[in-house]
C-alpha cells in the first residue's frame, strides 16, 4: 500500500458525459500528480498541484481539469468523455518539491475509466 | 520530440536467468532517472533513481541500473530473476528543465517461468 488513495477504482459511463476522479495523497504530502496510462500512449503525465496550486502542466486536454484542495486532496475531472479516454487514471504524490525530483513519487492504484 | 523508449515489449526468462531491459531517452542537458515496476494488481513501486555520481545505481530487490551518458541509455539489471519478478517494468526520464513531470517508457512486461 503506498498511501495514496483513489476513488473510484472502476468506472464505467457513456460517451458526452462528465466524471470526477478523486485523490486522498500520502499523509504529509503535498504534491499531487495525474497521470493517465492507455494501451497507444502509455502512461501520460497530466498535471501537478502542490499545496494547493498548478505546479507543472503535461498532456491534459483542454476538457479535463483539476484542482487541490486545501486539505490536499485532489480531484481530476473529465468532461465531454469520448471513447479514446478510456484509461487507467493514476494520481501520485511527494513530500515537497523543495528537494525538487529528488523526492520519491508515490503512485496510487489508478481509477479504471471505460467510456462506451 | 523528446521521448523514452523501452526497446523490450514482452521478455519471458526463466528463474536463476539474467536480466538486461533497455531504455533509453531523447533528451539534451539534465536528467534524472527513474526505473518503476508494477506488480499484477499492485501500484507502480519505485526500484531505483539516478540523480548524479555513480552511474551505476542499486535499487531494491537486487535491481541495478547502469546510466551512460554517452549512449542516453539506462539500463535495468538483475543477475538472477525469481518468479516474484514478473511485472510490468518502467524506465522514466524528467529532463531537468521540465519540473516534476516523468516521462514514461511504454513498458516492458516481464514474465518469470519456474
Amino acid at each position: 500500500d503506498s498511501g495514496v488513495t483513489q476513488t473510484p477504482k472502476h468506472l464505467i459511463t457513456a460517451t458526452g458525459q462528465r466524471v470526477t476522479l478523486r485523490c486522498s495523497p500520502r499523509s504529509g504530502d503535498l504534491s499531487v500528480y495525474w497521470y493517465q496510462q492507455s494501451l497507444d500512449q502509455g502512461l501520460q503525465f497530466l498535471i501537478q498541484y502542490y499545496n494547493g496550486e498548478e505546479r507543472a502542466k503535461g498532456n491534459i486536454l483542454e476538457r479535463f481539469s483539476a484542482q487541490q484542495f486545501p486539505d490536499l486532496h485532489s480531484e481530476l475531472n473529465l468532461s465531454s468523455l469520448e471513447l479514446g479516454d478510456s484509461a487507467l487514471y493514476f494520481c501520485a504524490s511527494s513530500v515537497d518539491p523543495g528537494q525538487g525530483i529528488r523526492n520519491t513519487i508515490y503512485f496510487g492504484e489508478g481509477s479504471w475509466l471505460t467510456v462506451v | 520530440a523528446q521521448s523514452v523508449s523501452q526497446h523490450n515489449h514482452h521478455v519471458i526468462l526463466s528463474e536463476a536467468a539474467s536480466l538486461e531491459l533497455g531504455c533509453n531517452y531523447s533528451y539534451g542537458g539534465t536528467v534524472n532517472l527513474f526505473w518503476y515496476v508494477q506488480y499484477p494488481g499492485q501500484h507502480l513501486q519505485l526500484l531505483l533513481k539516478y540523480f548524479s555520481g555513480d552511474p551505476l545505481v542499486k535499487g531494491i530487490k537486487g535491481f541495478e541500473a547502469e546510466f551512460i551518458k554517452s549512449k542516453f541509455s539506462f539500463n535495468l539489471r538483475k543477475p538472477s530473476v525469481q518468479w516474484s519478478d514478473t511485472a510490468e517494468y518502467f524506465c522514466a526520464v524528467n529532463a531537468g528543465n521540465s519540473g516534476y513531470a516523468l516521462n514514461f517508457g511504454k513498458g516492458t512486461s516481464l514474465l518469470v517461468t519456474p
